[in-house]
């Protein structure tokens, strides 16, 4: 499968703890974004890069979250001290900036803090 | 600020008839593009058809149709056919540029779920 994966698909965790989630987009592609996604909500925009370059980041995003893309390829993003408030879906999607308008989406990390 | 709205949180079709999805955006570029995604149970985000807004012709994918009217703003999804795997959570987004190469965040709805009926 060709597609965007990310690991692990389902996180429990308890409210202080750090967690660390992975996406691998479509190999081709150099842009990575980060959405998170509360019940009952859209998407909300977390993050993007381009090759290994962080290009925007949503006022959303508060101290405790860090995204990664160190090689240009994998990504990671950080959520240090949860709080139960990040209890939510966390979507990856990948795309390529100039041949496509789509953007390809993962199954998303589910992570609930207890 | 960019906004979708979307204001129907749930509708009902019967199998094989045409249901409509509304969406309508607000912005202050002249350049953007428009996304209808769908969402089914298992949570993945599935691409259903892009209309940039300096189309002029409406775009259609399949069973798929998007209604754009630009003086509206409005930007709604026409399913034909409905089937019973058509039922899940359907989003409408935008993006600023038109062109892939601002390929950019997209500001996303609050989708409607669509339930088929056979």
């Amino acid at each position: 499968d060709t597609g965007v994966s990310q690991d692990p698909r389902h996180k429990i965790t308890k409210r202080g703890q750090n967690v660390t989630f992975r996406c691998d987009p479509i190999s081709e592609h150099n842009r990575l974004y980060w959405y998170r996604q509360t019940l009952g909500q859209g998407p909300e925009f977390l993050t993007y890069f381009q090759n290994e370059a962080q290009l925007e980041k949503s006022r959303l995003l508060s101290n405790r979250f860090s995204a990664e893309r160190p090689k240009g390829s994998f990504s990671t993003l950080e959520i240090q001290r949860t709080e139960q408030g990040d209890s939510a879906m966390y979507l990856c999607a990948s795309s390529l900036p100039l041949s496509s308008n789509e953007q390809f989406f993962g199954p998303g990390t589910r992570l609930t803090v207890l | 600020a960019q906004k979708i709205t979307q204001t129907q949180p749930g509708m009902f079709v019967q199998e094989k008839e045409a249901v409509t999805l509304d969406c309508t955006y607000d912005t202050s570029d002249q350049s953007y593009g428009l996304f209808w995604y769908k969402q089914p149970s298992s949570g993945e985000m599935i691409f259903l058809i892009y209309q940039g807004s300096y189309d002029e012709q409406n775009a259609t994918e399949g069973r798929y149709s998007l209604n754009f009217q630009k003086a509206r703003k409005s930007a709604n999804l026409v399913i034909s056919a409905s089937q019973l795997g058509d039922s899940a959570m359907y989003f409408c987004a935008m993006r600023e540029g038109h062109n892939a190469g601002n390929n950019r965040k997209l500001i996303w709805g609050l989708g409607t779920s669509l339930a088929v009926n056979p």
